[in-house]
Order: C-alpha cells, then structure tokens, then sequence
C-alpha cells in the first residue's frame, strides 16, 4: 500500500513550458484534490475530484487543466506554465464523504523560469 | 463561505513551555476542523480533527485542541514542547458535508529554543 504518489519531485520549466504532474492512490479513494502551496498563503485548492469523470474547480483554477479517467490516477495539466505557477504543489485523496484525514502526497517542488 | 484565520506567523516557545497556537474559523454551517503538521520538505500529516463529537480532541504526539463555538476558536495546545515539535502548523476547515473540500489557513512556523 504505498499510499498517494507524486511525480516528479522536482521540476524546472520555462515560461510557456506544459508538463503534467502525475498523482496516484492506491486506497481506492472516491475523492482527490490538488493544492499549492506559497509562502504565507497556505495550501489552496486547485481542483477537485468527487469521482472518476467528474472534476471541479477550486480556488486558484485558472493555468491549469485536470481530468479523471480512472480512480486511482488524477493528473495536473499546466498548459503554458508561468513564473506564477512556481509552487510547491500536493495532491490528496479521502474516501467521499468521510470525516477521516485527506492523505497528502509528498509534493512537487515545481520551478517556473 | 468558510475560513480560517492563523493568529501568528512564526512562534517561538522554549524547550518544555506551553505550545499555544492560535485558529479562528467561520463557517455558516457546523464545521469541521483540523490541524495538520508539516515537517521540512514533507507532505502534510494530520494532527487531529474536530468532527461535532467531544469539544476536547486529544491527537498524535501529545496535541490536544478545544472547540469553542461561542469564540469560534479551535487552538492547538501542548503542555511541553519538544524539539521534535519544530515545523510549520495549518489550521483548515470544511463544510457539513465532510473533509472533502478543506481550507486552510496561512500557517504557523514553529520554533522551538533549546
């Protein structure tokens, strides 16, 4: 059971670079999330997903694109990455509705150039 | 809408003093909260959480937290700091519903002075 995996740890691009962030649970967890996290403003959430083909938006959306094509994987797409979009970024999952703890992967330290 | 507010930045307490960290919520529905701890360069690791059970939530490593709705306060306590207690604290909150969609404060960085 090795939990929620995130790849690459580290990445550097430049202005007007895509990548995606690869996200991947083993818990057959219904939701996952991702957030970023910046200094001083905590972890805000970016997009969400209740389930597999269905995807919404969080607070900070916009740059970024997700989808959901099975349960286990949730990957994050930058499309034209910005100096902006540098961020520390972690994705979650929890069984839906639960009132137990979100599990955080182990993050993408993302630089933008 | 629901928020949470993190009183304090960066606080620093001595090895074996009281630990106090401050959160404040809002939520126009019952809350859940929680406090999640961050040590350098790792992902988030949950502390405790208040679920509308016990006011008082006891979590890992000797935490405890109080609810009080009439303060709208869910602040982090521990009788005695330790070293190992050194990193950065979130407070974070979610609707009725569960902890699907959390929000988070801005954190707290603890330090703690041999």
């Amino acid at each position: 059971n090795a939990g929620v995996t995130q790849t690459p740890k580290f990445q550097v691009l430049k202005t007007g670079q895509s990548m995606t962030l690869q996200c991947a649970q083993d818990m057959n967890h219904e939701y996952m999330s991702w957030y970023r996290q910046d200094p001083g403003m905590g972890l805000r959430l970016i997009h969400y997903s209740v389930g597999a083909g269905i995807t919404d938006q969080g607070e900070v959306p916009n740059g970024y694109n997700v989808s959901r094509s099975t349960t286990e994987d949730f990957p994050l797409r930058l499309l034209s990455a910005a100096p902006s979009q540098t961020s520390v970024y972690f994705c979650a999952s929890t069984p839906a509705g639960s009132t137990d703890t979100q599990y955080f992967g182990p993050g993408t330290r993302l630089t933008v150039l | 809408a629901q928020s949470v507010t993190q009183l304090g930045s960066h606080v620093s307490v001595s090895e074996g003093a009281l630990v106090l960290l401050r959160c404040n919520y809002s939520s126009s529905v019952p809350p859940y909260l929680f406090w999640y701890v961050q040590y350098p360069n790792q992902g988030l690791q949950l502390l405790l959480k208040y679920t509308s059970a016990a006011t008082l939530v006891k979590g890992i490593n000797g935490f405890e937290a109080e609810f009080k709705k009439s303060e709208t306060s869910f602040h982090l306590t521990k009788p005695s700091a330790h070293m190992s207690d050194a990193a950065e604290y979130f407070c974070a909150v979610s609707d009725l519903h569960g902890n699907e969609k959390l929000t988070f404060g801005t954190g707290t960085r603890l330090t703690i002075i041999p």
